[in-house]
């Protein structure tokens, strides 16, 4: 079964670096997102990508933030100037259409912490 | 509003037993609900979904219900397992838009 992929599975940074949060999404999928799970609570979107550029994002998705498709495959997440409260896990998900749950996969994330 | 509530927020059954999560939501916009089982250190994965049109949905053990009226849907498990232990999240997505709303999580633990 196909599936998105995320790396690195697992990234502490300092406060104040920039990370860089990777995901290869589904081969022949078109839109592309990330969410945030803050530990113990809720999935929260944060943005939403078709067509090389951002079609959606939520408050959470400031100025900090940006995503990228650098080539064909790959979807990153930039976080500049990290704060402590981005420790969180990070999803990527892809799916081939809009609003349709059917084939809307999640990656297993990248828990970042922020020390 | 583009809230979704869910309850409650832990859950312990003995196997064999019948779980049962409750959400509401309060944009009637929504075109899809569906559940995601969550495993520690996983993401989420689809486990059921349903449309406002539909009162029932049944696969395998797991059942939803919806309430249109009451704005209200509820997953069961039924004959839970062990295995079932994870947290599930419900969620409501539009069908012209592309961010799912999750509810708040409900951990639930089956005890053998």
């Amino acid at each position: 079964e196909p599936e998105v992929t995320q790396t690195p599975s697992h990234q502490v940074t300092q406060m104040g670096q920039e990370v860089i949060l990777r995901c290869v999404p589904i081969s022949n999928h078109l839109y592309f997102y990330w969410y945030r799970q803050i530990l113990g609570q809720k999935v929260e979107f944060l943005v939403s990508f078709y067509n090389n550029e951002i079609s959606e994002k939520s408050e959470i998705f400031d100025d900090q933030f940006s995503v990228e498709r650098p080539d064909g495959s790959n979807f990153t997440l930039k976080i500049r100037s990290t704060k402590l409260e981005d420790s969180a896990m990070y999803f990527c998900a892809s799916s081939e259409r809009q609003g349709v749950v059917g084939g809307y996969t999640f990656g297993s994330g990248t828990r970042l912490t922020v020390v | 509003q583009q809230q979704v509530k869910q309850s409650p927020q832990s859950l312990i059954v003995q196997k064999g037993g019948i779980s049962i999560i409750n959400c509401a939501y309060e944009n009637t916009a929504f075109d899809y609900f569906p559940w995601y089982q969550q495993f520690p250190g996983k993401g989420p994965a689809l486990l059921i979904a349903i449309r406002p049109d539909v009162s029932e949905k049944k696969e395998g053990r797991f059942t939803i219900s919806f309430n249109k009226s009451a704005k209200q849907f509820s997953l069961h498990i039924m004959d839970s397992q062990p295995g079932d232990s994870a947290t599930y999240f419900c969620a409501a997505i539009k069908a012209a838009g592309n961010k799912l709303t999750f509810g708040g999580g409900t951990r639930v633990l089956v005890k053998p």
